[in-house]
C-alpha cells in the first residue's frame, strides 16, 4: 500500500530564508509524486509533480523538489521565502498505471513566514 | 476559461436536512473526485467517477452519495445531515491522457451542521 509522511506539521521561517518541507513516501512500485499548496479557504493548487522524468523538478512560485529513490524522499524547497508563501502544503503519491488516478495525501505542513 | 466550480462555498445547516453540494468542471475531464478534509488533516477520498454513470466509493467511508449524469457535473448529496458531517468537501477532476495523474481542485465547500 502507498503512503506519504510529511515530517513537521508546522514550519516557521523568516522572510528570505530557505524553505524546506519534508516528504517521504512508501510505494511498492515507482511512484508519481506531487506537491500541492492550499491557501486559506481555497482548494488545492498543484505546485509541481514528478512523473519519472528528471529527478529535480521545478514548479511554480520558485519551488522545486528532488526525487531521491534511495531515501524515498521528495522534499520541497525554495531558496528564499516570501510572505505570500504562507499556506498549507500537501505531498501526495499516485501509482502509475492505475485506472483511477487516485492520490494518497500526507497530513500537510503549515508554513508560516515571519517578517 | 477552463475551471472547476463548487457551490455553495459555505453552508450552515441544521441536523436532519437534506443537502446537495454542487461540483462542475469546464475542463472536459472524464474523471472526478470528492475529498473530505477536516481542519489540520489530510484529504481523504470519499467518492470518484470514471465517467458518466460511473461512481465508486473511495477510501474513507461516507454516508454521502454521488451521481454522474453529465460529464461536467458531479454533485454530492447527504440525505440527512448530522454534526459529524461537518467538514470541508473538495471536488477535483483529472483527464485521461498525458497529464493523467494530475488532479485539479475546486475551491471547496465548508459545511457546518448544527
Amino acid at each position: 500500500a502507498q503512503s506519504v509522511t510529511q515530517l513537521g506539521s508546522h514550519v516557521s521561517v523568516s522572510e528570505g530564508a530557505l524553505v524546506l518541507l519534508r516528504c517521504n513516501y512508501s510505494s511498492s512500485v515507482p511512484p508519481y509524486l506531487f506537491w500541492y499548496v492550499q491557501y486559506p479557504n481555497q482548494g488545492l493548487q498543484l505546485l509541481l509533480k514528478y512523473t519519472s522524468a528528471a529527478t529535480l523538478v521545478k514548479g511554480i512560485n520558485g519551488f522545486e523538489a528532488e526525487f531521491k529513490k534511495s531515501e524515498t524522499s521528495f522534499h520541497l524547497t525554495k531558496p528564499s521565502a516570501h510572505m505570500s508563501d504562507a499556506a498549507e502544503y500537501f505531498c501526495a503519491v499516485s501509482t502509475p498505471g492505475g485506472a483511477t488516478n487516485k492520490l494518497i495525501f500526507g497530513t500537510g505542513t503549515l508554513l508560516a513566514v515571519q517578517p | 476559461e477552463a475551471d472547476i466550480y463548487q457551490t455553495p462555498r459555505y453552508l450552515v445547516i441544521g441536523t436532519g436536512k437534506k443537502i446537495t453540494l454542487e461540483c462542475s468542471q469546464t475542463m472536459g475531464h472524464d474523471k472526478m473526485y470528492w475529498y473530505q478534509q477536516d481542519p489540520g488533516m489530510e484529504l481523504h477520498l470519499i467518492h470518484y467517477s470514471y465517467g458518466v454513470n460511473s461512481t465508486e466509493k473511495g477510501d474513507l467511508s461516507s454516508e454521502s452519495t454521488v451521481s454522474r449524469i453529465r460529464t461536467e457535473h458531479f454533485p454530492l448529496t447527504l440525505e440527512s445531515a448530522r454534526p459529524s458531517h461537518t467538514s470541508q468537501y473538495l471536488c477535483a477532476s483529472s483527464a485521461t491522457g498525458q497529464a493523467i495523474y494530475e488532479q485539479y481542485f475546486g475551491p471547496g465547500t465548508r459545511l457546518t451542521v448544527t
